[in-house]
C-alpha cells in the first residue's frame, strides 16, 4: 500500500528556533499534501493544502508566514514552523493523495511531536 | 463548512463490553471514512462507506452508514484493551474544496482489562 514518511517523529527545540518538518511520499505520486495539527485528545485540524508547484492553501486562521510549506517535488513537501514559541508545540500530521478521477483516499503519516521549551 | 458530529467524546469500557460511536451530519455524503490512531501515530483508515444503507464488518467492528448518507455508527463487540484508542469519522469536504477531509471531532475509547 501507499507509504508515506515523516521526519523527524520528535523534535524538542529552544523557542525561536525554526524547525523543518518533512513529509514523504515513498511508493506513490503525491500531487496533493495535506498538513494537520493535533492536539492532546482531539481531532485533526487542517492547516493547509499543498500542491505539488504551486503555492499552499492555508486554512482560515493559520497564518502562512508562521508555517511555511513547500511541495516542489512530486514526493516531498516540507512544513516550516518559523521562529517557533511554546504555543506551537502540538502533534503535526501530513497525508498525501494523487490527483485522479473523484477524492482519492489520503495516505497519512505518523506525525511529528513538536516540543518547543 | 460541512460539520461532522461525533459522539461521545469519551468512552471508557470494560473487556468484553458492546459500545457504539455515532457520527452525524445535516449534509449528505459521497461517502464517509472511520479511522482508528493510537497516540504517537497517524490514524489509520478502518473502512470506507459509500452506499446509503451499507453495512460493512471488520471483524468485531461493524460499520454502517445511513440510509440518507448523513450519518454513520461504528459498533464494536466485546471490546478489548488493544481497541483503545482514537476514532475518527471523515468525509470529503466536497464542493471546491477537493479532496479535502472533514473530520469529527473523535472519540477517545479506553477499554480497561
Amino acid at each position: 500500500g501507499a507509504v508515506v514518511s515523516q521526519h523527524p517523529s520528535w523534535v524538542i527545540c529552544k523557542s525561536g528556533t525554526s524547525v523543518k518538518i518533512e513529509c514523504r511520499s515513498l511508493d506513490f505520486q503525491a500531487t496533493t499534501m495535506f498538513w494537520y495539527r493535533q492536539f492532546p485528545k482531539q481531532s485533526l485540524m487542517l492547516m493547509a493544502t499543498s500542491n505539488e508547484g504551486s503555492k499552499a492553501t492555508y486554512e482560515q486562521g493559520v497564518e502562512k508566514d508562521k508555517f511555511l510549506i513547500n511541495h516542489a517535488s512530486l514526493t516531498l513537501s516540507t512544513l516550516t514552523v518559523t521562529s517557533a514559541h511554546p504555543e506551537d508545540s502540538s502533534f503535526y500530521i501530513c497525508s498525501a493523495t494523487h490527483r485522479g478521477r473523484g477524492n482519492q483516499p489520503q495516505h497519512f503519516g505518523d506525525g511529528t511531536r513538536l516540543s518547543i521549551l | 463548512t460541512q460539520l461532522l458530529e461525533q459522539s461521545p467524546q469519551f468512552l471508557s469500557i470494560q473487556e468484553g463490553e458492546n459500545l457504539t460511536v455515532y457520527c452525524n451530519s445535516s449534509s449528505v455524503f459521497s461517502s464517509l471514512q472511520w479511522y482508528r490512531q493510537e497516540p504517537g501515530e497517524g490514524p489509520v483508515l478502518l473502512v470506507t462507506v459509500v452506499t446509503g444503507g451499507e453495512v460493512k464488518k471488520l471483524k468485531r467492528l461493524t460499520f454502517q452508514f445511513g440510509d440518507a448518507r448523513k450519518d454513520s455508527s461504528l459498533h464494536i463487540t466485546a471490546a478489548q484493551p488493544g481497541d483503545t484508542g482514537l476514532y475518527l469519522c471523515a468525509a470529503f469536504a466536497g464542493g471546491t474544496s477537493y479532496g479535502k477531509l472533514t473530520f469529527g471531532q473523535g472519540t477517545i475509547l479506553t477499554v480497561h482489562p
